[in-house]
């Protein structure tokens, strides 16, 4: 596609429930990442998925994260047993290799709402 | 630990009044740093990679300037459509690939 897509767009779950978070990168791009961006702040690194090497995944907050990507394609986060606290947009992001590395392509966002 | 501060936090200008932005960074090795442009409910807009010190780029009324501490956005005659959050963020040297971005600086350019 044309840019980053990502679905849900929006999300309201309860407390305890389980979400799963789905990105499109741009095509030909081998690297994914996912940041979270809770209300007013910065972005935090989540993960990092490069080709067929294991992720970077130093930014996960807890055991209740956890992303999957299959090849260069779609990737999924899963946030188990969700609490408050999880309330934040989560970005995702992809970028080419070599020299056009690390220019980050955003999608709009998955805005998380636990309640 | 790298870390990225970015200030003001909040800046609001008149029209046509310019202004810098600040971006400090502490970070072990820098081989980018990056100036990103995000407008509400959307996700950050790339806007230029600074690699060493002393490298300057421009985009229209934004030019980012870079030393070995810090790196300036400098605004100049804004425009009510340059009102944005600004985030900056670095890569640090070695394998990682992962970017660390500051809190951001809300500009709004009043008309």
């Amino acid at each position: 596609g044309a840019g980053v897509s990502q679905s849900p767009s929006n999300k309201v779950t309860e407390k305890g429930k389980d979400v799963e978070l789905r990105c499109d990168p741009i095509s030909g791009h081998t690297a994914l990442y996912w940041y979270r961006q809770r209300l007013g702040q910065g972005l935090e690194f989540l993960i990092y998925f490069q080709g067929n090497s294991a992720p970077d995944k130093s930014g996960l907050p807890s055991d209740r994260f956890s992303a999957e990507r299959t090849g260069e394609s779609v990737s999924t986060l899963t946030i188990q047993r969700t609490q408050q606290e999880d309330s934040a947009v989560y970005l995702c992001a992809s970028s080419l290799t070599g020299a056009g590395a690390n220019v980050l392509t955003f999608g709009a966002g998955s805005r998380l709402t636990v309640l | 630990e790298d870390q990225v501060t970015q200030s003001p936090e909040a800046l609001r200008l008149q029209e046509g009044e310019s202004s810098s932005l600040n971006c400090s960074y502490t970070v072990s090795g820098l081989r980018g740093l990056f100036w990103y442009r995000q407008d509400p409910g959307k996700g950050p807009e790339f806007l230029f990679t600074l690699y060493s010190a002393g490298e300057e780029k421009e985009k229209e009324r934004l030019k980012a300037t870079l030393t070995k501490k810090e790196s300036f956005l400098h605004i100049t005659a804004p425009k009510p459509e340059d009102s944005a959050t600004y985030l900056c963020a670095v890569l640090r040297g070695g394998a990682t690939n992962k970017l660390i971005f500051g809190t951001g600086t809300l500009l709004a350019v009043q008309p």
